[in-house]
């Protein structure tokens, strides 16, 4: 099985600042790697397929890079309602998530 | 408008069974890859069983034999058939929607249900 290793597993920015995380797959993947938002209570959120790619109605400040085994999620200003944990996904064969990183407003 | 609502979950002793639903209204069950992701309290996410629009299906080893997923056609419905259950499969469970194609990405997702395994 292919294993995602997702870091940090949770940061502290202030509103505005610049947040990244990345992902790290076992082996090459391409670009079959797509990233959620998950808010307590709640089920994951699409935000990014195919490793760059907007999901529709996902505002511009998120965005997401890499191909083959390294991976990057940014969110270019953060914003009081982005906190949540993201996660992480590949789909090159069963898939699996990242562990996660639980974002928090300083 | 696509959705999906899971039913069936709740407190069940280690060793028993349940089978979890997942209603889907605005698209096709069988015309898409279909999956349940669990998420054990505080934790992380976890596939645990798929299916294929071919009807192929696949399960994580964590349930491999325990767990089968299936579908009812003519209902709409997606189905997770959870045997020999352990204090670990204790989660709230989601089901997603994949793509005609293939696996790719999951979206929407349904709320979820719970199922607690404790004696």
């Amino acid at each position: 099985d292919i294993q995602m290793t997702q870091s940090p597993s949770s940061l502290s920015a202030s509103v505005g600042d610049r947040v990244t995380i990345t992902c790290q797959a076992s082996q090459d993947i391409s670009n079959y790697l797509n990233w959620y938002q998950q808010k307590p209570g709640k089920a994951p959120k699409l935000l990014i397929y195919d490793a760059s790619n907007l999901e529709t109605g996902v505002p511009s400040r998120f965005s997401g890079s890499g191909s083959g085994t390294d991976f990057t999620f940014t969110v270019s200003s953060l914003q009081p309602e982005d906190i949540g944990t993201y996660y992480c996904q590949h789909y090159d064969d069963f898939p699996t998530f990242g562990g996660g990183t639980k974002v928090e407003i300083k | 408008e696509v959705q999906l609502v899971e039913s069936g979950g709740g407190l069940v002793q280690p060793g028993g069974a349940l089978r979890l639903s997942c209603s889907a209204s605005g698209f096709t069950v069988s015309a898409h890859y279909m999956t349940w992701v669990r998420q054990p309290p505080g934790k992380g996410l976890e596939c645990v069983s798929v299916i294929y629009s071919d009807g192929s299906t696949y399960h994580a080893d964590s349930v491999k034999g325990r767990f089968t997923v299936s579908r009812d056609t003519s209902k709409n419905i997606l189905y997770l058939q959870m045997e020999s259950l352990r204090a670990e499969d204790t989660a709230v469970y989601y089901c997603a929607r994949g793509q005609t194609w293939g696996v790719g990405w999951f979206d929407p997702w349904g709320q979820g249900t719970l199922v607690i395994v404790s004696s």
